[in-house]
């Protein structure tokens, strides 16, 4: 099956610096890719929606200037925390939409990120 | 606004017993409604799901009816095993909603053994 990959799995950093978040479909392409947010045993947040070659369309109330998104191919988005601070903290989970499918998205494993 | 709605958790079961998650939605035209499951430290997995009312989606004994006339889209399963102990994701999406997924909140199950 389809098969979405993120990296790193966790990441630790302090408050001030940035990270980045790579998010790949390894065995198919993917027009499409989305960026969640998931906070302690809550549901995800939709954050943006990657479009390749294009600019992501960022959710209501989600700093574009501050979560950075890049698709600069079918197969690689990558979500860069700018300047990040312990409120960032969460996990991160990325889907990718196969570009012959109508609906059916794939959920990356989810990047935990720890500000401190 | 379209939207998810799960019965709240945690449950608790007992290994083998019947489990019924229930979930039910509000949007306009025909989405396409799944369930995703989270393992504890990891990302969602695509359980089962069902693109058009009637249709049923089933997978690892899992199953769900797809409703159009309650809006509903119930998980069940006859014999819950320890190891299904995980948050459950009732979701929809669709051409007519940008293809983006939209989840109901997650119901935690445990189940002892």
């Amino acid at each position: 099956g389809a098969v979405v990959s993120q990296h790193p799995s966790w990441v630790i950093c302090k408050s001030g610096t940035s990270v980045k978040i790579e998010c790949r479909s390894l065995d198919f392409q993917a027009t499409t890719m989305f960026w969640y947010r998931q906070f302690p045993k809550q549901s995800l947040m939709l954050m943006a929606t990657s479009n390749e070659g294009s600019k992501a369309t960022y959710e209501q109330g989600v700093e574009k200037d501050k979560f950075l998104i890049n698709h600069a191919s079918l197969t690689l988005s990558t979500l860069t925390v700018t300047s990040a601070h312990p409120e960032d903290s969460s996990f991160y989970i990325c889907s990718a939409r196969q570009t012959t499918s109508t609906d059916t998205q794939y959920f990356g494993p989810g990047t935990r990120l720890t500000v401190l | 606004g379209n939207s998810v709605t799960q019965m709240e958790g945690p449950v608790t079961l007992s290994e083998e017993a019947f489990l019924t998650i229930n979930c039910t939605y509000t949007a306009t035209g025909y989405p396409s409604l799944f369930w995703y499951v989270q393992y504890p430290g990891e990302g969602l997995q695509l359980l089962l799901k069902a693109t058009k009312a009637d249709d049923k989606g089933s997978n690892k004994g899992f199953e769900a009816t797809y409703r159009k006339e309650t809006t509903s889209f119930h998980l069940e399963k006859g014999s819950v095993q320890v190891s299904d102990s995980a948050v459950y994701f009732c979701a929809l999406s669709g051409f007519d909603y940008g293809q983006n997924f939209v989840f109901g909140p997650g119901t935690r199950l445990s189940v002892l053994p």
